[in-house]
């Protein structure tokens, strides 16, 4: 078995600010995802990345950056923190012919 | 692009009951998958079930869905509810390496 483990799990930052959330698997998967999980708005899809140095925008990209330098680790950023973008953010991976999805235990964003 | 529909937030029923939470779907992909994923309070989302072949039941925990390609569904079904099935359901649909979620929804047994 695997985990993944993204950190920190609270992130709190100033309206503006630029905040990184981080995320590491050891499935040995090739695709990794970002979620943002709102309430009554399901999971949307902010980045997705199918193998290292690739990136894949989702229905929600716009206000986010995301890295993907190792096969292992994806990190999401939020470029100008906004008091509206408070929510869960929940990084999952998979491999590429699979379909499950093994999901984080979620980042908590508060600004402030 | 992509897209999966749960028409409702939540649903409220008293053990013992059958459940069924819908789900559809939209996509040009010929052959998505389909996965219900749950989410338990404080937990994160895991696979219930998932399909890939039309017309085929699958089963999980007590759980079925069938794929039904021609009405683009994949509802989820239970015969008997229990208190423990309390807990927000997510569908989801593959279609190349994307998955897409639906809203959600929170299923609410009662005693």
């Amino acid at each position: 078995g695997g985990i993944i483990t993204q950190t920190p799990k609270f992130l709190i930052g100033q309206e503006g600010q630029k905040l990184t959330l981080k995320c590491q698997q050891n499935f040995n998967h090739d695709t990794m995802y970002w979620y943002r999980q709102d309430s009554g708005k399901g999971l949307r899809l902010i980045y997705y990345s199918i193998t290292e140095n690739d990136l894949q925008k989702g229905d929600l990209s716009e206000g986010y950056d995301a890295s993907r330098e190792k096969k292992s680790s994806f990190s999401l950023t939020v470029t100008s923190a906004q008091k509206n973008e408070m929510a869960v953010f929940l990084c999952a991976s998979s491999t590429n012919s699979g379909n499950t999805l093994y999901f984080g235990e979620g980042s908590r964003l508060i600004v402030v | 692009g992509d897209s999966v529909t749960q028409t409702e937030g939540l649903v409220t029923l008293t053990e013992g009951l059958p459940v069924m939470l819908n789900c559809t779907y939209q996509t040009i992909y010929s052959n998505p998958f389909l996965f219900w994923y749950v989410q338990h309070l404080n937990e994160s989302p895991r696979l219930l079930l998932k399909s890939f072949t039309d017309n085929k039941r699958t089963e999980h925990q007590g759980f079925h869905a069938t794929l039904h390609k021609s009405s683009s569904s994949f509802h989820l079904q239970k015969s008997s509810a229990q208190l423990s099935d309390s807990a927000l359901y997510y569908c989801a649909l593959r279609g190349t390496n994307k998955v897409v979620f639906g809203t959600g929804t929170r299923l609410q047994v009662l005693p």
